[in-house]
């Protein structure tokens, strides 16, 4: 079956300015998490998703972060204002329940944001 | 707070050689342990897991063993190959933090 998609995989954007990045999770997934991978601090927890909980927002770095999930399916990660420090790959997870934390996360490929 | 602590790279063996990556963690509780893989230009994909003390988990030739005595869950290999060349993630998760926990990563290359 299909992966974890991820829109778009590169994105360049100016300082200031505000970017999207979209998340389809593998269907029926229930769990849906969000990462960023960077050269100075490795792979960083950002948000997670399960169900129609209240999401865990503990990793965001800044209020400049959001994320929404709609219908319980597709995620988008919004960052405003963007600074040159947040450039990163952005990946996007999902799991089946990982009700007891010991699901196999399924990685998306990532999406490249590149802040000028 | 739950974390990891992997072996600093590059690893750099010749193939054929017995591969041992080393990885510690702290948490609270009893966690799950993964170790994920990283291919040149490609995404994060599991390797192995265990989710209880001393379950080992395997694939590809790979073992690694849950000991919750040292709190470790050390990476092998028999014999690697060429195409074992990758970047390998330790990584923890739990009932109270699913979100995973990474360590930084070791790169492995693999010499013909």
């Amino acid at each position: 079956g299909a992966g974890v998609s991820q829109s778009p995989s590169n994105k360049v954007t100016e300082k200031g300015k505000d970017v999207e990045l979209r998340c389809d999770p593998i269907s029926g997934h229930t769990a849906l998490y969000w990462y960023r991978q960077s050269l100075g601090q490795g792979l960083e927890f950002l948000i997670y998703f399960q169900g129609n909980s209240a999401p865990d927002k503990s990793g965001l770095p800044s209020d400049r972060f959001s994320a929404e999930r709609t219908g319980g399916s597709v995620s988008t990660l919004t960052i405003q204002r963007t600074q040159q420090e947040d450039s990163a790959v952005y990946l996007c997870a999902s799991s089946p329940s990982d009700r007891a934390g010991t699901d196999t996360q399924y990685f998306g490929p990532g999406t490249r944001l590149t802040v000028l | 707070g739950n974390s990891v602590t992997q072996m600093e790279g590059p690893v750099t063996l010749s193939e054929e050689a017995f591969l041992t990556i080393n990885c510690t963690y702290t948490a609270t509780g009893y966690p799950s342990l993964f170790w994920y893989v990283q291919y040149p230009g490609e995404g994060l994909q599991l390797l192995l897991k265990a989710t209880k003390a001393d379950d080992k988990g395997s694939n590809k030739g790979f073992e690694a063993t849950y000991r919750k005595e040292t709190t470790s869950f050390h990476l092998e290999k028999g014999s690697v190959q060429v195409s074992d060349s990758a970047v390998y993630f330790c990584a923890l998760s739990h009932t109270g933090r699913r979100a995973l926990t990474f360590g930084s990563g070791t790169r492995l290359q693999v010499q013909p």
